[in-house]
């Protein structure tokens, strides 16, 4: 299995530019999860998608929109980027419910310039 | 006011220390707690999770106090390999929310 795979690694973007990451799971998980992560700031919920057909905000979904194309995929899109969102990018999926945990794909690394 | 918070450190200690972390969070209606562990510009990985009756994974212990909402993070006889990032996980009433604290930098010195 490859868990979590996120697609590119890292990216550069001119500011006004858009771009889609790509996030796929094979572990039949229901619920799937992008963040941010700045330096001194944590992790921070963009959006996030309980189940198959279901997208919901998170923390800081401005500037973004999000596709669950499937059960195993979750799409980031930045629409025109801005050079505030340069970050690392995490996607993250869950089986779901009280007591289960997250796993992390290996990041997106984007630059706005 | 933070969901989650943590001493962002870094706490310096020497091969072979005992070193505890700490992280508060503010709904006392939390239901799950976890401990992750970020290397240097890769992702964060499940350490391990946290029951109210304290856990022990080999020379970590993890403890829940729910009554003073905190979590701590105990690692005895530290090793160089130890040296990351650690950070706090909340999991909410919303069981598709968790909430994570910005993080504790350990550095472990020969």
């Amino acid at each position: 299995n490859a868990g979590v795979t996120q697609t590119p690694k890292f990216q550069v973007l001119k500011t006004g530019q858009s771009m889609t990451l790509q996030c796929a799971q094979d572990m039949n998980h229901n619920s799937m999860y992008w963040y941010r992560q700045d330096p001194g700031m944590g992790l921070r919920l963009i959006y996030y998608s309980a189940s198959e057909g279901t997208t919901d905000k998170g923390e800081v979904p401005n500037g973004y929109n999000v596709s669950r194309l499937n059960k195993r995929e979750f799409s980031l899109r930045l629409e025109s980027a801005a050079p505030s969102q340069t970050s690392v990018y995490f996607c993250a999926s869950s089986v779901g419910g009280p007591a289960d945990t997250q796993y992390f794909g290996p990041g997106t690394r984007l630059t706005v310039l | 006011r933070k969901e989650v918070e943590q001493d962002p450190g870094p706490f310096n200690v020497p091969e072979g220390a005992t070193v505890a972390f700490n992280c508060t969070y503010s709904n006392s209606a939390s239901q799950s707690f976890f401990w992750y562990r970020q290397d240097c510009r890769k992702e964060p990985k499940l350490l391990m999770s946290v029951y109210s009756s304290g856990n022990e994974d080999g020379r970590f212990t993890a403890q829940l106090n729910r009554a003073s909402q905190y979590i701590s993070l105990l690692i005895r006889d530290s090793k160089l390999s130890d040296s990351a990032t650690y950070l706090c996980v909340v999991k909410g009433l919303n069981f598709n929310k968790f909430y994570f604290g910005s993080g504790t930098k350990l550095n472990v010195k020969p």
